[in-house]
C-alpha cells in the first residue's frame, strides 16, 4: 500500500502542451511538497502545502500551479511545457511544516520534446 | 544561503565493507538532517532523521551522526551488501522549514 503515490510514473509530451501530474498520500500528513530533480541530481522545492495552504512558493514560472484540494492531494499543473521543464519530479508529505519526517512518491519523469 | 555537499560523488567497495558516506552544511542554524536513498523507479526513501539537538541516530546497520558546529554529518554503513546499492541523499531542514539536498553520493557494492 503505497504511502505517497504519484502519477504518471512516465510522461512525455510535445513542447506547448499542458499536462498535470497528480498527488495523494494516505499517512494522514498535513504537509505536501512539490520538488524537481535537475540533471545534476539536485533536488530543489518548488512548493509546499499545509493543510491544503500554499506555504513555500519558490521562483518557478508561472506556468507551473500546483493545486490542493484536500490535504491528501497536491496536483502539479503545466501549461504551455518548455524543453528545460524536462526533469524528474517528486512529490513528498511530511507530518507537519518542520519536516519531521519525509515521504517521497515514485517521481514523474517528464520529457518535453 | 545554506549549501549541502556531499562526498564523494560515486563509491565503489567491495560486499562486506564498512564505509562511512559524508555529508558538510555551510549554515549550522538547521533543524534536522536526512539521509535518504534513491533506487531507480522507486523514489527517495527516508532511512535517518537526525534533530539538531541530537548527535546521532541508528538503524540496523546504519548509523548517521551529526556536528551542528563543524556543519558536517556521516552515515555510516556496516558489512554493506549488495542490496545497499543506490544513490544516498542528504538533506537539511533549514530556518524557513524547506530541505536543502546535496547531490548524493553513488554507491555500489561489489559481490
Amino acid at each position: 500500500d503505497t504511502a505517497v503515490s504519484q502519477t504518471p510514473k512516465y510522461l512525455v509530451t510535445q513542447m506547448g502542451n499542458d499536462k498535470s501530474i497528480k498527488c495523494e498520500q494516505n499517512l494522514g500528513h498535513d504537509t505536501m511538497y512539490w520538488y524537481k530533480q535537475d540533471s545534476k541530481k539536485f533536488l530543489k522545492i518548488m512548493f509546499s502545502y499545509n493543510n491544503k495552504e500554499l506555504i513555500i512558493n519558490e521562483t518557478v514560472p508561472n506556468r507551473f500551479s500546483p493545486k490542493s484540494p484536500d490535504k491528501a492531494h497536491l496536483n502539479l499543473h503545466i501549461n504551455s511545457l518548455e524543453l528545460g521543464d524536462s526533469a524528474v519530479y517528486f512529490c513528498a508529505s511530511s507530518q507537519d511544516i518542520l519536516n519531521t519526517e519525509a515521504f517521497f512518491g515514485q517521481g514523474t519523469r517528464l520529457t518535453v520534446v | 544561503k545554506q549549501e549541502v555537499t556531499q562526498i564523494p560523488a560515486a563509491l565503489s567497495v567491495p560486499e562486506g565493507e564498512n564505509l562511512v558516506l559524508n555529508c558538510s552544511f555551510t549554515d549550522s542554524a538547521i533543524y534536522n538532517l536526512q539521509w535518504f536513498r534513491q533506487d531507480p523507479g522507486k523514489g527517495l526513501t527516508s532511512l535517518l532523521l537526525i534533530q539538531s539537538s541530537q548527535r546521532e541516530q541508528t538503524s540496523g546497520r546504519l548509523n548517521a551522526s551529526l556536528d551542528k558546529s563543524s556543519g558536517r554529518s556521516t552515515l555510516y554503513i556496516a558489512a554493506s551488501q549488495p542490496g545497499d546499492s543506490a544513490t544516498y541523499l542528504c538533506a537539511v531542514a533549514d530556518s524557513n522549514y524547506q530541505l536543502i539536498w546535496g547531490a548524493g553520493t553513488k554507491l555500489i557494492i561489489k559481490p
